[in-house]
């Protein structure tokens, strides 16, 4: 089975700068999914952005952008100009290309100081 | 609002008593699933249906546990004679697409004391 490892529990961000998540994740697989999913506090979780994996350009939604690195299966999600309503559980996220299910990380953890 | 609503929000039920939990999209998804997240963890597959067939079932669902989707749009998640370790947020979520991922519900959570 894949495996995908965030290997921040926690990470904090003073509001209006920039941090960056870590991924990464493991599969013999060409033809796949990644995604950054957000969970704030007694919430449902929200699709933040998502790559496919034959595209080189790195995905942008906004503030949040990947780096996404293939040979590497590396995959963080930057935030930039960080506001107090990102602050949540990050989750990221692999699927397939010809899979059922997704394969979830840990998560992160992200406070966001004023 | 969500797509998926899913009820109870809560759920506290003491060791050995059935519960079950009921998940609706609100717009039609051929695919829906069921996690578990359990604490500090990320959610992890139970199952999924396509439609009212359901396809694919995860060793994590034991024999305690049973989904229906009866009619492929709503679908309930039992777990019978509960245990301790059973204690988690049962998401369900929908498939938007395979490109845009799944739309999730608030998710039930179950307390068994």
């Amino acid at each position: 089975a894949q495996t995908v490892t965030q290997s921040q529990p926690e990470m904090s961000v003073q509001e209006a700068e920039t941090v960056t998540l870590s991924c990464t994740y493991d599969t013999s697989e060409s033809d796949y999914y990644l995604f950054w999913y957000k969970q704030p506090p007694s919430r449902q979780m929200i699709l933040v952005i998502r790559q496919e994996a034959y595209k080189q350009q790195n995905a942008t939604e906004n503030r949040f952008s990947v780096n996404f690195q293939k040979a590497a299966k590396s995959f963080s999600l930057k935030i930039s100009d960080s506001q107090l309503g990102d602050a949540a559980m990050y989750f990221c996220a692999y699927r397939s290309g010809t899979g059922n299910q997704f394969y979830f990380g840990t998560g992160t953890s992200l406070t966001v100081i004023p | 609002d969500t797509g998926v609503s899913q009820d109870p929000r809560h759920k506290i039920t003491k060791r050995g008593q059935n519960v079950t939990f009921r998940c609706d999209p609100i717009s039609e998804h051929n695919r829906l699933y069921w996690y578990r997240q359990t604490l500090g963890q990320g959610p992890e597959f139970l199952t999924y249906f396509q439609n009212e067939a359901q396809l694919e079932k995860s060793r994590l669902l034991s024999d305690r546990f049973s989904a229906e989707r009866p009619k492929g749009s709503f679908s309930t998640l039992e777990i019978q004679r509960t245990e301790q370790g059973d204690s988690a947020m049962y998401l369900c979520a929908a498939l938007e697409s395979i490109l845009y991922g799944y739309t999730f519900g608030s998710g039930t959570r179950l307390t068994v004391v």
